[in-house]
């Protein structure tokens, strides 16, 4: 049993270009959280979606940053015209439900803006 | 303040030495959850304690919740060089019912062989 998958690993792009994060999350999982973590900090939630639904998305921001989970297919988050300050690791979550379960996260997908 | 915050933000022990880090957070939690980081690594659950729950054992690890104090403690019983990593606790807040994790800045722990 695969765990959460996360690609690419690591993607570097230029100030202005569009960042496509993706996550595929454990088989039985319909849960999906991601997370951002600067260098030395902890993770930040972002945003926490269903199966074509989004749940939460307070910990977004209000520009540029757009998440989806299709019916099929892996959750993507999404960055246009990315900036410096978007560096940082990008974490997806899954879960088989709410409440009192576990997240597992995946490797993550290290973002540098150069 | 943070909800999520682990003391000390760095401890260095030698190995076979216990190692205690502490969590503090603010509001009422379902659960929490201790991670653990290696450098430029994903997270890897290591234990869940329910709001209902005290201790918890899980091989050499060891995690009490208080939640009179809104606080938590995870000992590493017998450490070794490969414990060395970042440990985070994680909060499940009451308000939001499972939608999200509210993490601490984390404890860098060093185990010295």
């Amino acid at each position: 049993n695969a765990g959460v998958m996360q690609n690419p690993r690591h993607l570097v792009r230029r100030r202005g270009q569009e960042a496509r994060l993706r996550c595929s999350p454990m088989k039985g999982h319909s849960h999906v959280y991601w997370y951002r973590q600067l260098p030395e900090e902890g993770l930040k939630f972002m945003v926490y979606l269903q199966k074509e639904n989004i749940i939460d998305e307070s910990g977004m921001p209000k520009e540029r940053f757009s998440a989806e989970f299709p019916k099929e297919g892996p959750s993507i988050l999404r960055i246009q015209q990315v900036v410096r300050g978007d560096s940082a690791a990008y974490f997806c979550a899954s879960s088989p439900g709410t409440g009192m379960y576990e997240q597992y996260f995946g490797p993550g997908t290290r973002l540098t803006v150069t | 303040s943070q909800q999520g915050e682990e003391d000390p933000q760095a401890l260095s022990i030698q190995e076979g030495e216990n190692a205690t880090m502490n969590c503090s957070y603010k509001t009422s939690i379902n659960n929490l959850q201790w991670y653990r980081q290696n450098s430029g690594r994903g997270l890897v659950h290591l234990i869940l304690i329910r709001s209902n729950e005290r201790e918890k054992h899980s091989g050499r690890l060891r995690v009490t919740l208080d939640t009179s104090k809104k606080s938590s403690s995870l000992l590493i019983t017998a450490s070794r060089a490969a414990d060395t990593a970042s440990y985070f606790c994680a909060t499940d807040p009451q308000e939001t019912s499972g939608s999200r994790l509210t993490f601490g800045e984390g404890t860098q722990l060093t185990v010295n062989p």
